[in-house]
């Protein structure tokens, strides 16, 4: 079975651009999170996802959004690009998206903004 | 709000020794699971453990294991017999029991190396 995949790998933006991450979950997963890790503020919670729902959100500005398709699959869209938007994100999938489940991690999407 | 604090930024350790990791949580919740994720050079997070709130039983998978506390509300997880590929960034991370969630709260991370 294949695992989560993220596309693209590496990314490099200027300020003001925007972009949108995509995350595709292990095939019957209908729960998709995200995650920003920086150096500086370490692995931080965006939001999650459940059969096209966003079920939870994190304390992100609203430059940062998402959506998930009725076949699981997730983009993230960032606006308004910053510096500080340079960060590994990663994505998470599970079965249920409930609390015991476990979550299969994605390769995560780098993205330079410069 | 649930916080995890891993105090120990830095771990060495030498092939076929053993090396404890710590981690300390903050929550009122008294249902919820805690987990140790590694993440190795590749970035990819790989599940290493998970213990749930309510088993007294500490968890274990082969050489990992961990020191469950919940009144101490402490996790530490202990690596036996360390290889080479145990070298890897080590994160605790916290999620509390909901029938509608799976949003993991993480600690800064401990980086061990493993000397041959």
């Amino acid at each position: 079975k294949a695992g989560v995949t993220q596309t693209p790998r590496y990314l490099i933006k200027t300020r003001g651009q925007q972009v949108t991450l995509s995350c595709s979950p292990i095939s019957g997963h209908r729960s998709v999170s995200w995650y920003q890790q920086t150096p500086g503020q370490g692995l931080q919670f965006l939001f999650e996802y459940f059969s096209e729902t966003q079920r939870n959100k994190g304390n992100f500005p609203g430059r940062f959004s998402g959506r998930q398709f009725s076949n699981s699959r997730s983009e993230m869209n960032v606006s308004t690009l910053e510096l500080g938007d340079s960060a590994l994100y990663l994505c998470a999938s599970s079965l249920a998206g409930t609390s015991d489940g476990e979550q299969f991690f994605g390769p995560g999407t780098r993205l330079t903004v410069l | 709000a649930q916080t995890v604090t891993q105090s120990q930024p830095e771990m060495s350790v030498q092939e076929a020794e053993t090396v404890t990791l710590s981690c300390t949580y903050d929550t009122s919740e008294s249902d919820y699971y805690l987990f140790w994720y590694k993440q190795p050079p590749s970035r990819q997070m790989i599940l290493v453990i998970r213990q749930e709130a309510y088993k007294q039983q500490n968890a274990t998978e082969n050489r990992f294991s961990v020191n469950f506390q919940k009144a101490a509300k402490s996790f530490s997880l202990k690596i036996s017999d360390s290889q080479l590929g145990d070298a890897a960034m080590y994160f605790c991370a916290y999620r509390r029991y909901t029938t509608s969630g799976s949003r993991l709260t993480f600690g800064e991370g401990t980086q061990l190396t493993v000397n041959p």
